[in-house]
């Protein structure tokens, strides 16, 4: 079974600053997807960034970049130039590429951007 | 394209009591999931429809959970004889049969609170 670790309960950083959130998973599989998804303050879930396991570019959204190393099976979301906006939960998820549909997701990272 | 949609925001219910869920996926996504969030944690897996169709159950999923999807369109979550331990938020998500499938985009969320 696949676990996803991310060792950051909180973090903040200053507006306009960049920051970086940690994700490592664990999985005896070679197909996967990862995903980054941050949880406003009771709001509702929305998908960051997404990264295939299969392409070694890392994937980017904007302002938002992964750093994505397969061998050391690390996940990592950069967040550059901070908007308050960005204040969220920020979770790191998995999912395999075959049958199972199940996410699994790490327990998140709380992100503070101060103004 | 109006995104995943839950009913009711907000439930409150006193211990042994039943309640219902809804959840309306996006239009053209065939498949759709439950979740359960506790408070600071991520989100954890309970089940999976494809259709109407459930192929997947978590052992979360206990006996006094059922979960149904009968037109496969929008799909049910009820919970029998309500216990405090299942205060929670749930959520659905929802993703297409083609290409990103395995992309899911999740609702506001039900968030249940048992007396």
């Amino acid at each position: 079974a696949q676990t996803v670790t991310q060792s950051q309960p909180e973090m903040s950083v200053q507006e306009a600053e960049t920051v970086t959130l940690s994700c490592t998973y664990d999985t005896s599989e070679s197909n996967y997807y990862l995903f980054w998804y941050k949880q406003p303050p009771s709001r509702q879930m929305i998908l960051v960034i997404r990264q295939e396991a299969y392409k070694q570019q890392n994937a980017t959204e904007n302002r938002f970049s992964v750093n994505f190393q397969k061998a050391a099976k690390s996940f990592s979301l950069k967040i550059s130039d901070s908007q308050l906006g960005d204040t969220a939960m920020y979770f790191c998820a998995f999912i395999y590429s075959g049958s199972a549909r199940q996410l699994t997701f790490g327990s998140g990272t709380q992100l503070t951007v101060l103004p | 394209d109006t995104g995943v949609s839950q009913d009711p925001r907000h439930k409150i219910t006193k211990r042994g009591q039943n309640v219902t869920f809804r959840c309306d996926p996006i239009s053209e996504h065939n498949r759709l999931y439950w979740y359960r969030q506790t408070l600071g944690q991520g989100p954890e897996f309970l089940t999976y429809f494809q259709n109407e169709a459930q192929l997947e159950k978590s052992r979360l999923l206990s006996d006094r959970f059922s979960a149904e999807r009968p037109k496969g369109s929008f799909s049910t979550l009820e919970i029998q004889r309500t216990e405090q331990g299942d205060s929670a938020m749930y959520l659905c998500a929802s993703s297409s049969a083609g290409r990103r499938s395995e992309t899911q985009y999740f609702g506001p969320g039900t968030r249940l609170l048992v007396l």
